[in-house]
């Protein structure tokens, strides 16, 4: 069964630093997803994706955040200029039209 | 999109049916009933969804009643695999539109 990727599963990184998380979608789906959890919390939309750009984003993605889809495959969120409070689980999820979204199992992210 | 309430535990023994039920009485005419599950920290997994039908699938059935404000979900033989959160979310179907997450429902499989 396809499924979304996610790479990688766990980055530490120190503060102020850029990072990228990386997604690899569902390969026909159309709608792309980023989404985090803080520990022991919910789980939070950040980003939608469509056409490529944006439709819709949180309060929590501001113009630290940024998406893009470099290539026919891949899905990336970057952060950067990483604070302590960026500390999360970040799940990327796809769907396509008229399909649910699929997860992927996530990066952990650390900022030390 | 439509709030949805669940219970925050359930505990069930195993080989028994697992009854996840969820309230969304404010849920609007074209949006979908949608559960996902999530295994300690790994991402929420798609489990089921629908709009006025029962539907069933290989993992659970979702039986919505006829005025769409409530909604269970069955897992017909529950293992102690299927120990995890459980939620419940209201939305659009095959759009951009974000999944709201509420707080779900602790299920515990109980041996």
């Amino acid at each position: 069964e396809p499924e979304v990727t996610q790479t990688p599963s766990h980055q530490v990184t120190q503060m102020g630093q850029e990072v990228i998380l990386r997604c690899v979608p569902i390969s026909n789906h159309l709608y792309f997803y980023w989404y985090r959890q803080i520990l022991g919390q919910k789980v939070e939309f950040l980003v939608s994706f469509y056409n490529n750009e944006i439709s819709e984003k949180s309060e929590i993605f501001d113009d630290q955040f940024s998406v893009e889809r470099p290539d026919g495959s891949n899905f990336t969120l970057k952060i950067r200029s990483t604070k302590l409070e960026d500390s999360a689980m970040y799940f990327c999820a796809s769907g396509g039209a008229g399909q649910p979204q699929h997860f992927g199992d996530g990066t952990r992210l650390s900022i030390l | 999109d439509a709030k949805t309430t669940q219970p925050t535990s359930m505990d069930c023994a195993e080989g028994r049916a697992a009854n996840l039920p969820c309230n969304h009485s404010t849920i609007s005419g074209n949006e979908y009933v949608y559960w996902y599950r999530q295994i300690h920290s790994q991402g929420p997994q798609y489990i089921i969804h629908g709009l006025k039908n029962n539907e069933t699938n290989e993992m659970a059935s979702l039986i919505i009643t006829e005025d769409r404000k409530s909604s269970t979900l069955i897992l017909p033989h529950a293992t102690l695999r299927d120990t995890a959160v459980y939620y419940c979310i209201v939305g659009l179907s095959g759009s951009a539109r974000q999944l709201t997450f509420g707080s779900g429902t602790q299920l515990t499989v109980l041996p």
